[in-house]
């Protein structure tokens, strides 16, 4: 049973969309959540949420945590084509790291 | 069934030491990485193999070598370990070099070197 679950597994939008990835999940000893973009080699890590309701802000790309919830989002506003790739969220639990299977994002032109 | 396993999960080992982290996976994927994990979160690849032959090898170390005896493991072996050589270590497999689908990553070895 998967602990980290991400939603949609597959996106096309156009450029200039604003999208919105979801990443929930069920761990015991939650310490943070992790978003990463993923092209060609490492992951690109993009934020660390570790309080609920705090927005944390990067050009672009935004995120949130709601801990009651367990979920997190992401969102990508005036999306362009170098957006597209997979979104990778983890959740840190106890000393493990928890991977979601992520989100594959594809920008048209 | 864990579909990437590591082990160990934990490892605390005195400088100077060689240690090994072991992968294996069941998915019948062609691909397997090395990453490591900085106190930053950065994800840095070390290695890929594809069907046991090296593809990646970043600036990493040669005191770092990893063996894959078959598709389906990829082990890392440390030689003379370095404090800085503390961190997180991530295995991960694809199911052929360049996709970007299907990628999974193991959970982890959190290596400390005292």
């Amino acid at each position: 049973e998967d602990k980290v679950v991400q939603s949609p597994l597959s996106l096309v939008v156009h450029e200039g969309d604003t999208v919105t990835l979801n990443c929930s999940y069920e761990v015991t000893n939650f310490r943070s959540l992790l978003w990463y973009k993923q092209e060609k080699k490492a992951p690109t890590f993009l934020f660390m949420l570790t309080s609920s309701g705090i927005e944390k802000k990067s050009g672009r790309l935004s995120s949130i945590l709601d801990k009651k919830e367990l979920f997190s989002i992401l969102n990508i506003t005036a999306t362009q084509t170098g957006d597209s790739a997979i979104y990778l969220c983890a959740v840190e639990e106890d000393d493990k790291i928890i991977f979601g299977k992520g989100t594959r994002l594809h920008i048209l032109p | 069934d864990t579909a990437v396993s590591q082990t160990p999960k934990y490892l605390v080992t005195q400088m100077g030491n060689d240690k090994s982290i072991k992968c294996e996976q069941n998915l019948g994927h062609d691909t397997m990485y090395w990453y490591k994990q900085d106190s930053k979160k950065f994800l840095k690849i070390m290695f890929s193999y594809n069907n046991k032959e090296l593809i990646i090898n970043e600036t990493v170390p040669n005191r770092f070598s990893p063996k894959s005896p078959d598709k389906a493991h990829l082990n890392l072996h440390i030689n003379s370990l370095e404090l800085g050589d503390s961190a997180v270590y991530f295995c991960a497999s694809s199911p052929y070099t360049g996709t970007l689908y299907g990628y999974t990553f193991g959970s982890g070895t959190r290596l400390t070197v005292v």
